[in-house]
């Protein structure tokens, strides 16, 4: 069964760091592309960012970009999103996703874990 | 960024109901929107990707269709376990992968 556990999430201050991460279980972590989404809660999705199973395609929403950086490490089966510069917009649930389809970047998100919460405010 | 327009934004309907929605792309997407299900204080859960490829132990009651810019979501005969937020999404720009705005199925 294929398991995404995220943690990390706290409450935190305008322009702090804090840094996500995600364990993958019950399928091969390091084939697969994957992503992060956000939800405030009783709000719409959000894509936040996206990494290909090599790390060689990265990607981000302009909401982000420049201060969130999207990270894994295969071996350890994980999944990191290193957020600087916080601002309380960026208060939400964080959902790390697993994509479809193994070796591309197609953007299916078929797995998600739990989310994580992360709330900015001074 | 391709913009997703879904309608409506809310329904009420009754069980055994056929419940439709609507999601309409700013841009041709061809064929390539997901639909997922949202039940509250949980994650969403893949539905439908392709525009109509049913996930693989979703029941057949859903469906979708459509392609270019304009996908319909259907349930066929809605039961208990269906009212929920529903979303779709489009894969067609990489880049920028963006959501409707979603609806919220809710009991008449």
């Amino acid at each position: 069964e294929v398991q995404l556990v995220e943690s990390g999430g706290k409450l935190t201050q305008p322009g702090r760091s804090l840094r996500l991460s995600c364990e993958g279980s019950g399928f091969t972590f390091g084939i697969y592309a994957m992503y992060w989404v956000r939800q405030v809660p009783g709000k719409g999705l959000e894509w936040v960012a996206g990494i290909s199973s090599n790390s060689e395609n990265i990607g981000y929403a302009d909401a982000v970009k420049g201060r969130f950086t999207i990270s894994r490490d295969n071996p350890k089966n994980s999944l990191y999103l290193q957020m600087n510069s916080l601002r309380p917009e960026d208060s939400a649930f964080y959902y790390c996703v697993k994509d479809m389809i193994p070796h591309l970047v197609q953007g299916i998100f078929d797995h998600w874990g739990q989310g994580t919460l992360i709330s900015v405010s001074s | 960024d391709i913009q997703m327009t879904q309608s409506p934004l809310s329904l009420s309907a009754s069980i055994g109901d056929r419940v439709t929605i609507t999601c309409q792309a700013s841009q041709d997407i061809t064929n390539y929107l997901s639909w997922f299900q949202q039940k509250p204080g949980k994650a969403p859960k893949l539905l439908i990707y392709d525009a109509s490829r049913l996930q693989s132990g979703v029941p057949s009651r859903f469906s979708g269709s459509g392609a270019g810019t304009h996908f319909t979501f259907t349930i066929t005969s809605l039961q208990p376990e269906d009212f929920a937020t529903y979303y779709c999404q489009q894969y067609a720009n990489l880049r920028s992968l963006t959501f409707g705005g979603g609806t919220k199925v809710e009991i008449k």
